[in-house]
């Protein structure tokens, strides 16, 4: 069955340090990749996704992720955090194999200290 | 991407007592998704809407307890039927995107069941 992993469930980090959320998934399929950002009590928000092409992805915000087919990982990174930065971050995996949907990891939390 | 609104943003109601979720999208759309994130938890799918057939339920919902509607191709709901505490939850409707199972996602609803 198909499965995502986010073995982060909360990470505090300072301002201005560098960010890395791990995700990993369990896919039978070409996978497509996302990452989302939850603020408290908003919707969900696409940071980004992956298709094919460039393992290396640019998002919004100043999120970058990498695919690693050899490690069936899509590791979410920032450079610089910023206190707005403090949100729940989501991984999801779909594949055309499996019709529209979308498999959620569990999230992490991330915390910014000042 | 599209805009997506829900109704109402928040409710406390009543157990046995049933509430109906508005989904609009300011955009036609083909699929429409519901979600259900229970307090700390990742997001689950409900089932998916598509305008002119029946929703289609994941493992673990039925139609009686979640009847959904969707009438035309920018508008679904939601109905949380004879709810339980057990139901309190964050209710989110998304809509597929153009491309590769994206979805976005609405604000969500916020319900609490005494």
């Amino acid at each position: 069955a198909q499965s995502v992993t986010q073995p982060d469930i909360h990470i505090t980090v300072s301002e201005g340090a560098s960010l890395e959320l791990r995700c990993n998934y369990s896919y039978g399929a070409t996978p497509y990749l996302f990452w989302y950002v939850q603020s408290p009590g908003q919707g969900l928000q696409l940071l980004l996704k992956y298709f094919s092409g460039d393992t290396l992805v640019q998002g919004i915000k100043g999120f970058e992720a990498e695919f690693k087919r050899s490690q069936s990982s899509f590791n979410l990174r920032k450079p610089s955090v910023h206190w707005s930065d403090a949100a729940e971050y989501f991984c999801a995996v779909g594949a055309r194999e499996y019709g529209n949907k979308l498999v959620f990891g569990a999230g992490t939390i991330l915390r910014v200290k000042s | 991407s599209a805009v997506i609104s829900q109704k109402p943003s928040r409710d406390i109601c009543q157990r046995g007592t049933s509430l109906t979720i508005q989904c609009q999208v300011d955009s036609q759309v083909t699929m429409m998704f519901w979600y259900r994130q229970q307090p700390g938890q990742s997001l689950t799918l409900i089932a998916t809407a598509n305008q002119g057939s029946e929703a289609t339920y994941e493992s673990g919902f039925v139609i009686d307890k979640f009847p959904i509607s969707r009438p035309n191709l920018t508008f679904s709901t939601l109905t949380v039927s004879n709810m339980s505490p057990e139901d309190s939850s964050i209710y989110l409707c998304s809509v597929a995107g153009t491309t590769y199972n994206e979805q976005f996602f609405g604000p969500g609803t916020r319900l609490t069941v005494l």
